[in-house]
């Protein structure tokens, strides 16, 4: 089955510098990479995400890169703020049956990111 | 527009009882899927419905159940509770795919 790997578990930036957290996966099948932001008690909150057929996708401070043929996948955050710590994690979607069109996420393991003042 | 709403927030639960979890997708979504998020790690795919019918299983054995209503809403059932089955349980709701999923804020389960 599909395997996604992450890095760092844990990144601690000064407040103003980049973050950069970086996924990979193992099914080629793969069409869709969701990030995901959670907070203490909270479940996920979709913050970005790119499908199969793109390379790249920005949406203000956040942007999200996908290497197909590596099997890659980053999340860069500029101009990183307090309100931005949190877990994030990667996903990868794929599909799960040949008909009826059902997908799966299956996610990473989580990187911890910390924005000191 | 509301988002995905699940409920109770908190439950504790006795070895070997049976438990229900409820979830009201967002609206127009016509798909839901349940995920186990284990302290510390990453969600964990249970199962998906689609028009009433389960879609798709993740490796959770069959005292793991689940329903989906006319009106989307769904629940997930677990039998015979263990103690690791102690986790958050999340229901994710969606209009297409392969997604954008909208998750609500889990059902914090405690199994003693």
């Amino acid at each position: 089955g599909e395997n996604v790997e992450q890095h760092p578990s844990t990144l601690s930036v000064q407040e103003g510098d980049s973050a950069v957290i970086k996924c990979t996966y193992s099914d080629s099948a793969s069409n869709y990479f969701p990030w995901y932001k959670q907070e203490l008690g909270k479940g996920p909150q979709l913050i970005i995400d790119i499908r199969s057929n793109v390379g790249e996708k920005k949406d203000q401070r956040i942007a999200v890169t996908l290497n197909k043929t590596a099997k890659h996948f980053s999340l860069h955050i500029t101009e990183t703020q307090p309100e931005d710590s949190a877990v994030y994690f990667c996903a990868a979607s794929i599909r799960f049956k040949l008909t009826g069109g059902g997908n799966k996420l299956t996610f990473g393991t989580g990187t911890q990111l910390k924005v000191e003042l | 527009e509301t988002g995905v709403t699940q409920s109770p927030t908190h439950l504790i639960k006795t070895r070997g009882q049976q438990v229900t979890l409820r979830c009201s997708s967002q609206s127009g979504h016509n798909t839901v899927s349940w995920y186990q998020q284990a302290l510390g790690q990453g969600p964990q795919f249970i199962f998906q419905y689609y028009r009433e019918e389960e879609n798709g299983r993740g490796n959770f054995p069959p005292r793991f159940s689940g329903l989906q209503f006319p009106n989307y809403s769904s629940e997930l059932n677990v039998n015979a509770l263990e103690l690791d089955d102690s986790a958050l349980y999340l229901c994710a709701s969606s209009s297409g795919q392969p997604g954008p999923y909208t998750f609500g804020s889990g059902t914090r389960l405690t199994v003693v």
